[in-house]
């Protein structure tokens, strides 16, 4: 069975500094998905990032950074140089090619950039 | 290009009402989602449809729930005899295909008093 887990459950920093958001998952399927949501305040859930399983290129997009490695079934997020428009809560999912694209979430680590 | 789309975006019922709440996916995708967000817990599955036909309902609640995605017309979530404990956000997600990206609706926030 498929299993994410965000250890994090609440992250305060100071705008500017750099944070990371730690996702680890669990799978039997060699071929998965791995996801990165954003909720912010207002409610909606913002597509941040997809990852297939037989890519472990780390991406870079802005200010947001991605570490995938298979060796330790982690899928962890950088923000630099955080905001305080950053401030919401992260969800790291997974989906299995075999399971039919139904998503698993990890409980979410909620991010608080303060002045 | 309108994104997901979700309506209502709050709705209010009482015990033992009905609550249908509506989904149209983004242009071109067929493959709709939902997910329930309960308080204090994390997003979870909830069925998994295409045109006309359920592909997953391995997160449905045995009783009361139902969804459907005809041929024509947006997809429906419909809750019976709704009870406190069904009070959350429920999010539909879209993609074009059974593999792609899932985008997300603003959801319907559910209050049962």
């Amino acid at each position: 069975a498929q299993k994410v887990t965000q250890a994090q459950t609440e992250i305060s920093v100071v705008e500017k500094e750099d944070v990371t958001l730690d996702c680890v998952y669990e799978t039997r399927d060699t071929t998965y998905y791995l996801f990165w949501y954003k909720q912010p305040p207002s409610g909606e859930l913002v597509f941040l990032i997809r990852r297939n399983s037989f890519d472990e290129q780390n991406e870079i997009s802005g200010r947001y950074s991605w570490n995938f490695q298979k060796s330790t079934s982690s899928f962890n997020f950088t923000i630099t140089a955080s905001q305080v428009v950053d401030s919401a809560v992260y969800f790291c999912a997974l989906s299995e090619a075999g399971g039919g694209n139904k998503l698993t979430f990890g409980t979410g680590t909620q991010l608080k950039v303060e002045l | 290009n309108a994104g997901v789309m979700q309506n209502p975006r709050h709705l209010v019922r009482r015990r033992g009402q009905e609550a249908r709440l509506r989904c149209s996916p983004m242009k071109g995708h067929s493959h709709v989602y939902w997910y329930r967000q309960l308080p204090e817990e994390g997003l979870k599955f909830m069925v998994y449809l295409q045109k006309e036909n359920i592909i997953d309902e391995s997160g449905m609640p045995k009783e009361r729930f139902s969804a459907e995605f005809p041929k024509e017309g947006p997809s429906i979530l419909r809750i019976q005899q709704v009870v406190r404990g069904d009070s959350a956000a429920y999010f539909c997600a879209s993609s074009p295909n059974h593999l792609d990206t899932q985008y997300f609706g603003p959801g319907t926030r559910l209050t049962v008093l």
